[in-house]
This record gives structure tokens, C-alpha cells and sequence, in this order.
């Protein structure tokens, strides 16, 4: 019973460096999110999909890059890493549009020094 | 004018006393509400879900939405120190893009 699994768990990155971001599910859900959250903040959506081939951009998408190519992955990747991206990420998934529940991965604790 | 927004709190109950905790939202055409719970250092888990005007009740915890005033709420009865943590509003806008938004979320402290 996997649901949507993270990696890495942690990564220190320094400035100036890139990463991805792994996100997969294994529900079959066509919805998918990142997500950073700052320390005492809430959910800041990044990127959002809504199937296959479809990205659009969410209320701070600077600095991030995202791709599609399969229903299970959603890698979210971070291109010339700042400090102000120094952030917990999570991706989640939903079966779809509607009052179904959003399933979350453990996250990923990303510092950027 | 943030499309959810929450007081951060923290809002301190003394246990067994009813949790109150609020939240609006910008896009009148939304249609679907969630209360999530988490834990400091963990995931946030689904604790509600609501789509229609009026309450929504599932054990020790009650949603309600005003459409009308883009108003919903969660009450916590008797409330436990095991239900301190923070709480997250998030709604499913209305626009063809079905973004998730969530608030920031308030803190609740329930004192033993």
C-alpha cells in the first residue's frame, strides 16, 4: 500500500546546484501537486497536473520546472537552487476534481546553503 | 486578498471544551472544502470534507459552510491534547484548472 512516496527525504543542496524531486503514485490518480511549506507556514501550491502531458503553474512556480510523461510521476525539478528555497516539499495526489481526498507523500526537507 | 485565509492562532482549549477553528475563501465559485490535520513534522491527513451549504457531522468533529458568506468551519467537541496540531483549510477552486489551495493554517493547543 504505497500511495505517493517522496525522494529524497532529506537533501542539502548548495547554491547554484539543480535537483529533482521524485514524486510517483501507484492510486491511479489522474491529479497531482507540489506543495513547499515553510517553517510555521501553510501549503504554498507550485505546480499542479491534471493527467498526462498536463502542467500548469501555481501560486509560486519561480524557480521550480515540472513534466508529466506518465499518470504515476510527477517530478518537480529545481533549477540554480537559491536560499529562499530552503523549504519542506510535498507532492499529493487526488483521484480527481471534487470532494475526493488528496493523498500526501512524507515529504521532502530540502536546505539550500 | 489571499484566496484562503485562516488565523494563524494558536487557539487554546482546555480539554473536553469545543474547538473552534474558521476560514474564508475568495473564489465565490467554489465548490468543495477540506479540513486537514498535521502534525508538527509530519504529512497533512484529511480530517473533513464538505460541498453543500449547512453542516457535515463525523464523530467528535463537524464541518460547516456558508456559501453565501465563503465561510467554513470546523468544530472540534471534546477536545483532546491528542488533537493538538495545526489545521489547514483548503479548497478546490472553481476555474477549469481545479487548483487545490490551501490556508496557513491555524494552531490548536489543548491544554490536559
Amino acid at each position: 500500500n504505497a500511495g505517493v512516496t517522496q525522494t529524497p527525504k532529506f537533501r542539502i543542496l548548495k547554491i547554484g546546484q539543480s535537483m529533482t524531486l521524485q514524486c510517483t503514485q501507484d492510486m491511479n490518480h489522474n491529479y497531482m501537486y507540489w506543495y513547499r511549506q515553510d517553517p510555521g507556514m501553510g501549503l504554498k501550491l507550485i505546480y499542479y497536473s491534471v493527467g498526462a502531458g498536463i502542467t500548469d503553474k501555481g501560486e509560486v512556480p519561480n524557480g521550480y520546472n515540472v513534466s508529466r510523461s506518465t499518470t504515476e510521476d510527477f517530478p518537480l525539478r529545481l533549477e540554480l537552487a537559491a536560499p529562499s528555497q530552503t523549504s519542506v516539499y510535498f507532492c499529493a495526489s487526488k483521484r480527481d476534481r471534487g470532494v475526493t481526498e488528496a493523498f500526501f507523500g512524507q515529504g521532502t526537507r530540502l536546505t539550500v546553503v | 486578498q489571499k484566496e484562503v485565509e485562516q488565523n494563524s492562532g494558536p487557539l487554546s482549549v482546555p480539554e473536553g471544551a469545543i474547538a473552534s477553528l474558521n476560514c474564508t475563501y475568495s473564489d465565490r465559485g467554489s465548490q468543495s472544502f477540506f479540513w486537514y490535520r498535521q502534525y508538527s513534522g509530519k504529512s497533512p491527513e484529511l480530517i473533513m470534507s464538505i460541498y453543500s451549504n449547512g453542516d457535515k457531522e463525523d464523530g467528535r468533529f463537524t464541518a460547516q459552510l456558508n456559501k453565501a458568506s465563503q465561510y467554513v468551519s470546523l468544530l472540534i467537541r471534546d477536545s483532546q491534547p491528542s488533537d493538538s496540531a495545526t489545521y489547514l483549510c483548503a479548497v478546490n477552486s472553481e476555474d477549469s484548472s481545479y487548483k487545490l489551495i490551501f490556508g496557513s493554517g491555524t494552531r490548536l493547543l489543548v491544554r490536559p
